[in-house]
């Protein structure tokens, strides 16, 4: 079984600061890592992925993730958070090994104050 | 490109009522779609996986009498809620897997629709 885990339920943090959201995943075989920003009566929006290859991975809006398999993490991140960066984060891991199915951690929150 | 609708973006109906809604990938074909519904301030939690041509696959504890599926076309899945009730409101999301690379089977997701079962 897969599973991910976003410990943070929310991140406050001022707008220019740095930005991170944790995630970490259990799958039995190697993952496939994504991140997804929803916002307020939205579907979600693809922001990176990991699939092979260099463990830091760049994506939409200046969004950064580094794949960190010893510990079983995918962290996302921004050097500079804006106000508009304020949304429903969603980390989710795919097992190769186990089809298409996504499966999604409980969403964290962020708040960007000016 | 890679983009899904939905539709209805929302919808209001009368408890014992059945709403459809629409599923489309609106440029590229997609082999698998898949229907997760959301509830306030939580994740996705998936329903279903459509197959064109064959029948859903139901998660554990989704009853797929209630939540009809039909995936008639490389474009277009369909999730009917029959007889709905107020615990079926809820945002429901679908999302469509591009089968061409180099997008291999990426997710890419619709806007939702909101139901609302009074």
């Amino acid at each position: 079984a897969q599973s991910v885990a976003q410990p943070e339920d929310q991140v406050n943090v001022a707008e220019g600061n740095p930005l991170t959201v944790k995630c970490t995943y259990s799958v039995s075989g190697n993952p496939y890592l994504f991140w997804y920003v929803q916002y307020p009566n939205r579907g979600l929006q693809f922001l990176l992925k990991y699939i092979t290859g260099d463990n830091l991975v760049k994506g939409s809006y200046g969004f950064e993730a580094e794949f960190n398999k010893s510990q079983t993490s995918f962290h996302l991140k921004k050097p500079s958070a804006l106000v508009s960066d304020s949304a429903l984060y969603f980390c989710a891991v795919r097992d190769r090994a186990a089809g298409n199915k996504l499966t999604f951690g409980g969403g964290t929150r962020v708040l960007v104050k000016p | 490109g890679a983009v899904v609708s939905q539709h209805p973006s929302w919808v209001i109906c009368k408890s014992g009522t059945s709403v459809k809604i629409e599923c489309r990938s609106l440029d590229f074909q997609a082999t698998t779609m898949f229907w997760y519904r959301q509830f306030p301030k939580q994740s996705l939690m998936l329903m279903a996986t459509s197959n064109e041509g064959s029948k859903a696959t139901y998660e554990q504890g989704v009853e797929k009498d209630k939540f009809l599926i039909n995936h008639a076309s490389l474009t277009l899945s369909t999730l009917t809620v029959t007889s709905a009730h107020p615990e079926d409101s809820s945002f429901y999301i679908c999302s469509a897997i591009f089968s061409g690379r180099p997008l291999y089977n990426e997710q890419f997701f619709g806007p939702g629709t909101r139901l609302t079962v009074l």
